[in-house]
């Protein structure tokens, strides 16, 4: 039973340039969560979908938006790419109905900008 | 609004040893989760434990436990006989209760536990 899987798992990209990240969740899974972790630091929420909408949303610009398909795969979209953008970026998914029984992690994206 | 507070950085202990990671939270809620994930150099998240803010018993599974208070606001969590393979950054993580489904999972800054064989 695979897990959720991220590709590619690492990019090098140049400021101002745009960036797709794709997820893959877990078999069974309908919800898709992203978050960003700068090195040394915790993982922030960005957004989370379901049912191919937006649900939730952190504190992340516009430029940083997302998709999820109708087979619950997912993308994560940032334009304009900024210095700060470096870091690893995590996609979890999680069912609907399992009210926080917690997530499944991927190993994640790692973006530096140079 | 909701936050995680882990005070400790970085953790060395001796092979053995017992390491004991503290987690102190802030929630608005009454109904709420704790959770504790391990990330090891590859990256992904492993989840450890969750524990709901209605049941305060603290347990035992295997070599982890844990010590839920309230009245501190504490969610601690203990490594008994500490082995090379601990070894990883340790996250507390918070999520308030919501009507939909899973809420999104506020974090603490982890904590480097190095385990010295």
């Amino acid at each position: 039973d695979a897990g959720v899987t991220q590709s590619p798992t690492h990019l090098i990209k140049t400021r101002g340039q745009q960036v797709t990240l794709r997820c893959s969740p877990k078999s069974g899974h309908d919800t898709v969560s992203w978050y960003q972790q700068a090195l040394g630091q915790g993982p922030q929420f960005i957004f989370q979908y379901y049912e191919e909408e937006e649900r939730q949303r952190g504190n992340f610009p516009d430029r940083f938006s997302g998709h999820q398909f109708p087979n619950y795969s997912s993308e994560l979209n940032v334009n304009a790419l900024l210095l700060g953008d470096s870091a690893l970026y995590l996609c979890a998914s999680s069912l609907e109905t399992g009210a926080n029984y917690g997530y499944t992690f991927g190993s994640g994206t790692r973006l530096t900008v140079v | 609004a909701q936050k995680v507070t882990q005070a400790q950085t970085e953790i060395s202990v001796v092979e053995k040893e017992d390491v004991t990671l503290d987690c102190v939270y802030e929630t608005g809620d009454t109904t709420y989760y704790l959770f504790w994930y391990k990330q090891p150099p590859s990256g992904e998240l492993v989840f450890l434990i969750r524990r709901n803010s209605f049941d305060e018993q603290n347990e035992i599974s295997g070599r982890y436990s844990w010590n839920f208070q309230k009245s501190t606001s504490s969610f601690n969590f203990t490594i008994t006989a500490s082995q090379v393979v601990d070894s990883a950054v340790y996250f507390c993580a918070l999520s308030e209760a919501w009507a939909y489904g899973n809420n999104r999972l506020a974090f603490g800054k982890g904590n480097q536990v190095v385990v010295i064989p």
